[in-house]
């Protein structure tokens, strides 16, 4: 079984700051993926950066950047430069190998960018 | 651009009444999922497909089927609509099985069962 934790309900940034998320992971397939979205108030669920298990350095994705710790389990997302379009949910999910393929989501958190 | 649409953004149906919701996708993806996402739970998965005709119960089926009789598109059925399942409907599909696939979401569905 999986389980994702996102152990921050609610997170405020000043723009132009740089902000980290929280992901930490469980899971006993011998591969995974590590994915976040972003989900503005319109509802939309969209990708914003993936992180393979095997993978040996961190991803990057324009300002978003993941800090990838495979033996703490954890897949905290960076933003540099927060813009006020940042405030949104962000979720952080997992597809496992033995695990069907389907997107195991945690509880999101909450951004809020202020000016 | 992938695009996945959903037949409706708002809906409002009574309790007992059967409810569609209607998912399709133009890239001729593999997989497609049903989500709900209530405040406070995240998403969940209700229902999966990686074939035409071919389904998988997610981590929460009970109250809902699905039907998948053309590969580009997926639907949940509400056999008989009740109050607990007032929520927000996300269908996604990818584009095969393996760990690095991205899903792609549609706007999702707000269904209000009064």
């Amino acid at each position: 079984a999986q389980k994702i934790t996102q152990t921050q309900p609610g997170m405020f940034v000043q723009e132009k700051e740089a902000v980290t998320l929280d992901c930490t992971y469980d899971t006993s397939d011998p591969s995974y993926g590590l994915f976040w979205y972003k989900q503005p108030s319109s509802g939309e669920m969209i990708f914003l950066i993936y992180q393979g298990s095997y993978d040996q350095q961190n991803a990057t994705e324009g300002r978003y950047s993941l800090n990838f710790q495979k033996a703490r389990k954890s897949a905290n997302l960076v933003i540099s430069a927060s813009q006020l379009g940042d405030s949104a949910m962000y979720f952080c999910a997992m597809v496992g190998s033995n695990s069907g393929y389907a997107l195991n989501f945690g509880k999101g958190t909450s951004l809020l960018v202020t000016p | 651009d992938v695009k996945v649409t959903q037949s409706s953004r708002y809906l409002v149906k009574r309790t007992g009444e059967k409810v569609f919701l209607e998912c399709v996708q133009d890239m001729d993806h593999e997989n497609m999922f049903w989500y709900r996402q209530d405040p406070g739970l995240g998403l969940r998965l209700i229902y999966f497909s990686y074939d035409v005709k071919m389904k998988e119960k997610g981590d929460i089926p009970e109250g809902y089927s699905v039907s998948r009789e053309k590969k580009e598109r997926f639907s949940l059925i509400l056999e008989s609509a009740s109050t607990n399942q007032t929520s927000m409907y996300l269908c996604a599909s990818s584009l095969g099985r393996d760990i690095y696939y991205e899903q792609y979401f549609g706007p999702g569905t707000r269904l209000t069962v009064t």
